[in-house]
């Protein structure tokens, strides 16, 4: 099966541009969930979703953030105006919850952005 | 707020060798511990996990210890060999919680 796959890979943009990174969860998992990591916070948890609907944003870090997950198999990060700040590796990860599960979730390779 | 703490960014241990990687959690809500391992360019796997109910947990040459009284964890790898270099993260999270809280990794670096 495939994993969680995210794109783009690499993604250098000047400030100020919008910016969309996608990503696609394990077919069947029910948890969509979107870290960033940077050197100084390390994996930070930024929105998850369940069966599609947004649970928690509290970790968004400001209305220049947004996410979608418009079906189960698709779910976008948007950053619009970016910043150079906002560079860093966005992961998307999925997991499906169910009796005996224990929170082993599985990440994409991510995106790594950078915003000069 | 950083729950779970990984104070050491970095380790290098020699091949053979014992290499202990440290974590600290603040939450006593949590009661299931991960640890993730990443190479660069990919996201991280998931390594081996420990239940709340347990004070060890066992997989060949990976064994995570839990010490509630302390809040504290740690993965032991032995013998260390050079593939085990990697960023290695601590999560943690509680019953009632789906998103795993993550520390700021430590990198360890086995040297022939």
């Amino acid at each position: 099966d495939a994993g969680v796959i995210q794109s783009p890979r690499h993604e250098v943009t000047e400030m100020g541009q919008e910016v969309t990174l996608r990503c696609k969860p394990i077919s069947g998992h029910d948890y969509l969930f979107w870290y960033r990591q940077t050197m100084m916070r390390g994996l930070e948890l930024l929105i998850y979703f369940n069966n599609n609907v947004p649970i928690d944003d509290s970790g968004m870090p400001e209305d220049r953030f947004s996410a979608k997950m418009p079906n189960a198999s698709f779910s976008t990060l948007k950053i619009q105006p970016s910043e150079p700040r906002d560079s860093a590796v966005y992961f998307c990860a999925s997991i499906r919850w169910g009796l005996g599960n224990t929170g082993e979730l599985f990440f994409g390779e991510g995106s790594r952005l950078t915003v000069l | 707020d950083q729950q779970v703490k990984q104070n050491s960014p970095s380790l290098s241990v020699q091949e053979g060798r014992i290499s202990i990687l440290n974590c600290d959690y603040t939450n006593s809500m949590f009661d299931y511990f991960l640890w993730y391992k990443k190479y660069p360019a990919e996201g991280p796997t998931f390594l081996i996990s420990i239940s709340s109910i347990k004070d060890k947990n066992e997989d060949g040459r990976f064994t995570v210890f839990l010490n509630k009284s302390a809040k504290h964890l740690s993965l032991h790898i032995v013998p260390s060999q050079p593939g085990d270099s990697a960023v290695y993260f601590c999560a943690a999270n509680s019953n009632s919680g789906y998103a795993l809280n993550f520390g700021k990794g430590t990198s360890l670096l086995v040297t022939p």
